[in-house]
């Protein structure tokens, strides 16, 4: 069964502090994985990631994927109570017409 | 350049009601996707569709959902006989093109509530 799985599942931090979320997957044919913001409303778009080992920046956002353990990371340094919402993880498999979500982290940063 | 349009943003709809959810996706974005997220839940995907086109509707229930994207005007999610498992947030996401080369954008959402 093809799936997307992220941990942790929530996590709450204090302002200034750095954070790692994970995402791994199986998928049939992967092409490519995306992650996202969802604050209230709709989840905007981050990152785009096709190769292995290539980071993808962004302000203190950054993340990096690796094809050969089927995972990726997201890392957010010195976070701001800004940064509270939940991150979405997809991959795009299947001959591009499918994409599928984790379940998410809900991180909360903490003034 | 408007981003993508759902409406509306809340519906309430008494159950064995008929839900119309509307999408208009972003200027030159032929590709559209319908995804639901129910409470504590990530999003699953429902449908996706190009004008005219159904491409995939193995996320879509077997009963009561349909989905149309009609060369002209928006697309529509409609689900009929609503029931309060169909409480959720839906999700309308457009891209211009295969999901290769292009991230999906995402419309705020209809939340529906069925009493």
């Amino acid at each position: 069964e093809d799936k997307v799985v992220q941990s942790p599942l929530s996590l709450v931090v204090h302002e200034g502090d750095t954070v790692t979320l994970n995402c791994s997957y199986e998928v049939t044919n992967f092409r490519s994985l995306l992650w996202y913001k969802q604050e209230k409303k709709a989840p905007t778009f981050l990152f785009m990631l096709t190769s292995s080992g290539i980071e993808k920046k962004s302000g203190r956002l950054s993340s990096i994927l690796d094809k050969k353990e089927l995972f990726s990371i997201l890392n957010i340094t010195a976070t701001q109570t800004g940064d509270s919402a939940i991150y979405l993880c997809a991959v795009v498999y299947n001959q591009g017409g499918k994409l599928i979500f984790g379940q998410g982290t809900e991180l909360s940063v903490k003034p | 350049n408007a981003g993508v349009m759902q409406n509306p943003r809340h519906l309430v709809r008494r159950r064995g009601q008929e839900a119309r959810l509307r999408c208009s996706p972003m200027k030159g974005h032929s590709h559209v996707y319908w995804y639901r997220q129910l409470p504590e839940e990530g999003l699953k995907f429902m449908v996706y569709l190009q004008k005219e086109n159904i491409i995939d509707e193995s996320g879509m229930p077997k009963e009561r959902f349909s989905a149309e994207f009609p060369k002209e005007g928006p697309s529509i999610l409609r689900i009929q006989q609503v029931v309060r498992g169909d409480s959720a947030a839906y999700f309308c996401a457009s891209s211009p093109g295969h999901l290769d080369n292009s991230p999906l954008h995402f419309g705020n959402g209809t939340r529906l509530t069925v009493t």
